[in-house]
């Protein structure tokens, strides 16, 4: 199986700041690489498919970027709503795996 | 509006059963593979099962194979997990998730249920 490994765990960031989220595949995967967001009682939430498309619906200040190993998600600009947990997960083979997840805090 | 809704949340003693549904609307449910994802208390999401939008091919992580059931009734627009020998590692929020896949090959889960609870504990 496919390790990703995301980091950090968690971070502190203001309202308004930038966030920047890392995630590395144990080998390449191309670009199949999505992003989700979870908050506490609540569907989880399609970001970023493909590392660097924006799923419809969701505002411009998310991003991805990368491709092979290496992958970002960056949040520009941070509002109350997007303090949650996020996901990497790699979609180029089964089983489709999950990194462990990065709780973005209020600071 | 897509939606998913899970049900059949429970609290299931160690080796017991137990069934979870997944009712879908919005979309034509038979034109989509829909998969079981879970979380544990305090852990990342895994991926559990997977099934083809007609039903006839199935997958699973290798934690739960031998003991669960990923089915689906197109007729009901409603996915179906049956689990069994349920043990303390399987406690969790179960999700149902549709599967995107588009045009260029990539695929990715689009819509997400809220989640329903599985407790396993004597």
């Amino acid at each position: 199986d496919i390790q990703m490994t995301q980091s950090p765990s968690s971070l502190s960031a203001f309202v308004g700041g930038r966030v920047t989220i890392t995630c590395r595949a144990s080998q390449t995967i191309s670009s199949y690489l999505n992003w989700y967001q979870l908050k506490p009682g609540k569907a989880p939430k399609l970001l970023i498919y493909a590392a660097s498309s924006l799923q419809s619906g969701v505002p411009s200040r998310f991003s991805g970027s990368g491709s092979g190993t290496d992958f970002t998600l960056t949040i520009s600009g941070l509002q109350p709503e997007d303090f949650a947990t996020y996901y990497c997960q790699q979609s180029y083979s089964s089983p489709w795996t999950f990194g462990q997840g990065t709780k973005v805090e209020v600071k | 509006e897509v939606q998913l809704v899970e049900s059949g949340e429970g609290l299931v003693q160690p080796g017991g059963s137990l069934r979870l549904s997944c009712a879908a609307s919005g979309f034509t449910f038979s034109s989509y593979a829909m998969n079981w994802v879970r979380q544990a208390p305090g852990k990342g999401l895994e991926y559990v099962s997977a099934i083809t939008g007609d039903g006839g091919v199935t997958y699973y992580a290798d934690s739960v194979k031998g003991r669960f059931t990923i089915s689906r009734d197109n007729s009901k627009n409603t996915l179906y997990l049956q689990m069994g020998s349920l043990r303390a590692e399987d406690m969790a929020v179960y999700y149902c998730a549709r599967v995107k896949n588009t045009l260029t090959g990539y695929s990715y889960y689009d819509y997400w249920g809220q989640g329903t609870l599985v407790t396993v504990s004597s």
